[in-house]
């Protein structure tokens, strides 16, 4: 099966610096790739998504590079803010049965210092 | 819209006593689910999916089961509840998956399960 790796496990950065966490997965069949934030006791919400026919995605301060080839990818977030405080998991979907559950990383605790 | 239910949002259960999560989704029809759990602290694990009423896959060996009666209602149970078993448990939907496209997935708010 699938196996998502993710690093670091906790992120310190000043306000207003940029913040990039890192996941390598195990399987070239997967194609989706998502990545959710999770504030404390809360659901995990989608934030940026790419699939695999795409190298980079951006949403305003966030965005997302895929590399198929070396089999990782990784979320930036330019100018954080306060708010961005909160554990972050990437996840990587491989096809099959006609569902897709998704293998997550094991999380990134970003602390944005003010 | 569609929206994702889940209850209870807090239980404390024995050991040895049974379970039973509910998952509801509104607004959509033949949706993917899936439970997830979610140890202290983060990480979290795929127990079970399902692409349609009655049809159940399992990812890892457990003691817990799951079950799909109607079309947008997703069930996981337990008959006898470990120490093991505690923890944070999210069901989710997507989009019954098209094309070779993996759909985002959207997540309940959570049912939180302490074993005592």
């Amino acid at each position: 099966g699938e196996n998502v790796e993710q690093h670091p496990s906790t992120l310190s950065v000043q306000e207003g610096d940029s913040a990039v966490i890192k996941c390598t997965y195990s399987d070239s069949a997967s194609n989706y790739f998502p990545w959710y934030k999770q504030e404390l006791g809360k659901r995990p919400q989608l934030i940026i998504d790419i699939r695999s026919n795409v190298g980079e995605k951006k949403d305003q301060r966030i965005a997302v590079t895929l590399n198929k080839t070396a089999k990782h990818f990784s979320l930036h977030i330019t100018e954080t803010q306060p708010e961005d405080s909160a554990v972050y998991f990437c996840a990587a979907s491989s096809p099959g049965g006609g569902a897709d559950g998704l293998t997550f990383g094991k999380g990134t605790h970003l602390i944005i210092q003010p | 819209s569609q929206t994702i239910h889940q209850w209870p949002a807090t239980l404390v259960q024995p050991v040895g006593s049974p379970l039973s999560l509910e998952c509801t989704v509104e607004g959509t029809s033949n949706p993917n689910l899936y439970w997830y759990r979610q140890a202290a602290g983060r990480g979290l694990q795929l127990l079970f999916y399902s692409v349609g009423i009655g049809q159940i896959s399992s990812e890892v060996p457990q003691n817990l089961s799951a079950s799909r009666p109607q079309d947008r209602q997703f069930i996981l149970s337990s008959k006898k509840l470990l120490l093991s078993d505690s923890g944070f448990y999210l069901c989710a939907w997507s989009y019954y998956r098209t094309s070779g496209r993996a759909n985002e997935q959207f997540f309940g708010p959570g049912t939180r399960l302490t074993v005592l």
